[in-house]
Formats: structure tokens, C-alpha cells, sequence
């Protein structure tokens, strides 16, 4: 079983719509959670810390339940901008980021 | 620049060629990840430094890649006698962190290897 799972996808969403994206994760010792965003043949880049107490910035929302080692990341009011392949990232203290395969979003006019 | 930067950022090998590829981290970052993204995959785990320390290789494939960073700055990750398998994104990460991802990573823009 691999470290680190998403939801498949891809999604494709109208303009506006919200969408949510889940992630699991098997090794209970992870200690740190992130979103990062990775454009068309582009590098990722962090899109946002996720916290055991949920955390918004603008219309991105993540939340961690550690009980079920599963992270959520909702987006509302999608836009043009936000098709991009959105990548589950967890590690332990001392260890490598270790990444999901990656949900593709793509959001259409 | 301040951000990481790799080298070559496109190299097209022959089968059995030998291929190294190089990493700048951002200056001071204690951590320095290397990465391989086949297309359509998430980066998948290669190996990883603490300054010159190599802490952690378990995801390189075989005895054919190698990875060092004699300094604690540069990174060097060579691939022996390369296979058409090999052909991927390598990314290379920093993070200023010295336990290794409670701050942000930062990748550069990667080297695209084709072997053929």
C-alpha cells in the first residue's frame, strides 16, 4: 500500500463550483501535513500547511483528522487559475516529504 | 538567484550512458531532497541530506544511482549505465529546516532526462 493516497480524479469543474479533494496517509507517525500545487511541466510549490486545527487562507480550506490519518482540502468558487495538480505531502520529524500521485483539477468556463 | 537551481535542465542519453545531475539549494538550507516524477506521477522519493549527511536512500532504485553532497551545499546524482526506465523529472528540494519538512521545501525547476 502506498504511503500517501488521493482521490483519483481528474475533476473537472465549471467556474464557481467548490470542490474537495481527500488524502490518506498509513504511517501514524507522520508529523507534518501540506498542499502543494504543481502546474503542467512545472515544479510544486506549497499551497498551504495543513494543521490539526483546520486552516483557511482565502477560498482554500485544509483539515487534518489524525484519528482517521486522513486530509481534506476544499476549494470554493473555483477559478481559470486553480486547474493544476493538487499534491497530498505528509513526513515524520528527520524524514523525506513523501507525496501522493496527485488530483488533477481542471476548471472550465 | 535565490531560488534552487538544476542543471542540465534537459539531457538526452543513450542507453548504458552515464548521467549526472546537479542541484544548487537555496543557500543555508540544511535539508536537500532528490525526487523522480514519471509524467502523470507524484514525485516519488528518492533521497535525502542533512548538510553532507546522507540520512536517508532508501528510494533510489538500484546501485546505479548515487547521490552526494560532499559540502552540505551542492548536490550531485549520478546514474550509472542509464536504462530507458530512467527516463523522468528529477527534482531536486530544499528546506532551511534540519529535521527535514516542518519548513516549506522548495523545488527547482527539475532536469528532464530521455534515454534513448
Amino acid at each position: 500500500r502506498k504511503e500517501v493516497e488521493q482521490d483519483p480524479g481528474p475533476f473537472n469543474v465549471p467556474e464557481g463550483a467548490t470542490v474537495a479533494f481527500n488524502c490518506t496517509y498509513s504511517n501514524s507517525a507522520s508529523q507534518s501535513f501540506f498542499w502543494y500545487r504543481q502546474d503542467c511541466r512545472k515544479e510544486p510549490k506549497l499551497l498551504m500547511s495543513v494543521y490539526s486545527s483546520g486552516n483557511e487562507d482565502g477560498r482554500f480550506t485544509a483539515q487534518l483528522n489524525r484519528a482517521s490519518q486522513y486530509i481534506s482540502l476544499l476549494i470554493r468558487d473555483s477559478k481559470l487559475s486553480d486547474s493544476a495538480t493538487y499534491l497530498c505531502v505528509v513526513n515524520q520529524a528527520g524524514t523525506a516529504l513523501i507525496f501522493g500521485k496527485g488530483t488533477t483539477l481542471s476548471v472550465s468556463s | 538567484g535565490a531560488g534552487v537551481s538544476q542543471s542540465p535542465r534537459y539531457k538526452v542519453a543513450k542507453r548504458g550512458q552515464d548521467v549526472a545531475l546537479r542541484c544548487d539549494p537555496i543557500s543555508g538550507h540544511v535539508s536537500l531532497f532528490w525526487y523522480q516524477q514519471a509524467l502523470g506521477q507524484g514525485p516519488e522519493f528518492l533521497t535525502y541530506f542533512q548538510n553532507e549527511a546522507q540520512l536517508d536512500k532508501s528510494g533510489l532504485p538500484s546501485d546505479r544511482f548515487f547521490a552526494e553532497r560532499p559540502e552540505g551545499s551542492v548536490s550531485t546524482l549520478k546514474i550509472q549505465r542509464t536504462q530507458q526506465e530512467d527516463s523522468a523529472v528529477y527534482l531536486c528540494a530544499s528546506s532551511f529546516d534540519g529535521t527535514g519538512g516542518y519548513t516549506e521545501a522548495f523545488f527547482g525547476q527539475g532536469t528532464r532526462l530521455t534515454v534513448v
